[in-house]
């Protein structure tokens, strides 16, 4: 499977504990997406990277949260002293370079589920 | 600012019948414009995309979408639902490196 790969699927933590979920993209692709989808809504956009460079971060992305691309290729995004109001799920996305406008498909992959009890 | 409306959280149909799921967008550049599908538990999966060539797009699974500048709307349409096509229905604009969803629609497909 060439597909964008994220894990892990599911995770149940305690308010107040750390989580940190990995992105593989699809190997080609230089452009790198975090979004964020909870119930009932349609994914919003947290932040993107251009190979290692965060280009763009979303007001969404409070301080406790933050995104890596250390090598321009595998991402994570740490969130720490999780608030049960971070419960949704967590989409990685990725594209080759240009993004969507230059015409590129952005795929996505299955997301990361988070539970803070 | 760039924007989707999608009219109608939830559509219910009967295998057969005609779907059509309605978005609307707002944008003050000539938008790209594309319908995703996300199945239980999985992430979204493009079916079209619109980038200002023709105004009819057509996608996967039998899909397609009209791009109408005057309405604002770029509407979903399949001819005859199956029980598959059971799933939310994301429409969305970008305006240059993102994109932006709308709130989607739940297709139920009926027998």
């Amino acid at each position: 499977d060439t597909g964008v790969s994220q894990n892990p699927r599911h995770k149940i933590t305690k308010r107040g504990q750390n989580v940190t979920f990995r992105c593989d993209p699809i190997s080609e692709h230089n452009r790198l997406y975090w979004y964020r989808q909870t119930l009932g809504q349609g994914p919003e956009f947290l932040t993107y990277f251009q190979n290692e460079a965060q280009l763009e971060k979303s007001r969404l992305l409070s301080d406790r949260f933050s995104a890596e691309r250390p090598k321009g290729s595998f991402s994570t995004l740490e969130i720490q002293r999780t608030e049960q109001g971070d419960s949704a799920m967590y989409l990685c996305a990725s594209s080759l370079d240009g993004g969507a406008r230059s015409g590129n498909t952005i795929y996505f992959g299955e997301g990361s589920w988070l539970t803070v009890v | 600012a760039q924007s989707v409306t999608q009219l109608g959280s939830h559509v219910s149909v009967s295998e057969g019948a005609l779907v059509l799921l309605r978005c609307n967008y707002s944008s003050s550049v000539p938008p790209y414009l594309f319908w995703y599908v996300q199945y239980p538990n999985q992430g979204l999966q493009l079916l079209l995309k619109y980038t200002s060539a023709a105004t009819l797009v057509k996608g996967i699974n039998g899909f397609e979408a009209e791009f109408k500048k005057s309405e604002t709307s770029f509407h979903l349409t399949k001819p005859s639902a199956h029980m598959s096509d059971a799933a939310e229905y994301f429409c969305a604009v970008t305006p240059t490196n993102k994109l932006i969803f709308g709130t989607g629609t739940l297709l139920a497909v009926q027998p």
